[in-house]
């Protein structure tokens, strides 16, 4: 069965510190991988998606970057955080080309910039 | 751009009463999805909507598509403290290659 893991599951950083958060997923290959960033008691924001190795997109303009160096491994970083970097952060995969199937999200992360 | 929007944004419901949340988009989509996040949680894939005028029950919650395929609703019967969370709807566009548009959500307080 498909797994999805994403860690760490809380994290407290100082402004102007670097971030790395990473998502790996099990069992399929080739999945569609989604970055979403949730403010508190709000929707779903979408950062970043890749359709494949090396293949990023990005949906708005801000102090993140996203990589996926293997094909089941999405890093979203920042070389330095900002107090509105703050939030729940949440990986996805869906299967590619059938995103009937839904997505599958990972259990997010909580940063807190301060 | 695709607009999805969700209402109503909060709900408090008393514990047996019923009550519907509405999605509606600016475009036609090609299917539409529903999410469940608890307080804490992540987002659960709930169910997905893809003809037009589709209805389709999963247990107390009902969901429909409308015709037009610009709109749904989530109407759930008897509520429960189990139905404690936020409900996101998600619509997708044909050309979108597979990038959901979330509503806002409406988060679901149940009173005993």
């Amino acid at each position: 069965s498909q797994t999805i893991h994403q860690w760490p599951a809380t994290l407290v950083q100082p402004v102007g510190s670097p971030l790395s958060l990473e998502c790996t997923v099990e069992g399929t290959s080739n999945p569609n991988l989604y970055w979403y960033r949730q403010a508190a008691g709000r929707g779903l924001q979408l950062l970043f998606y890749s359709i494949g190795i090396g293949q990023i997109s990005s949906e708005v303009p801000q102090n993140l970057s996203a990589s996926r160096p293997q094909d089941r491994q999405f890093i979203l970083s920042s070389k330095k955080l900002l107090l509105s970097d703050s939030g729940f952060y949440l990986c996805a995969w869906s299967v590619q080309y059938r995103p009937n199937y839904g997505y599958t999200f990972g259990s997010g992360t909580r940063l807190t910039v301060v | 751009g695709q607009q999805v929007m969700q209402i109503p944004q909060y709900q408090h419901v008393q514990e047996g009463e019923d009550f519907t949340t509405y999605c509606n988009s600016s475009t036609t989509l090609s299917n539409i999805q529903w999410y469940k996040q608890r307080p804490g949680g992540h987002p659960v894939f709930l169910i997905q909507l893809v003809k037009s005028g589709e209805v389709k029950k999963q247990k107390r919650l009902t969901f429909q598509f409308g015709e037009a395929k610009k709109n749904s609703s989530l109407h759930i019967t008897a509520t429960q403290t189990t139905d404690v969370g936020t409900y996101f709807c998600a619509g997708l566009k044909g050309d979108s290659w597979g990038k959901l548009q979330f509503g806002a959500g409406t988060q679901v307080v149940v009173t005993p």
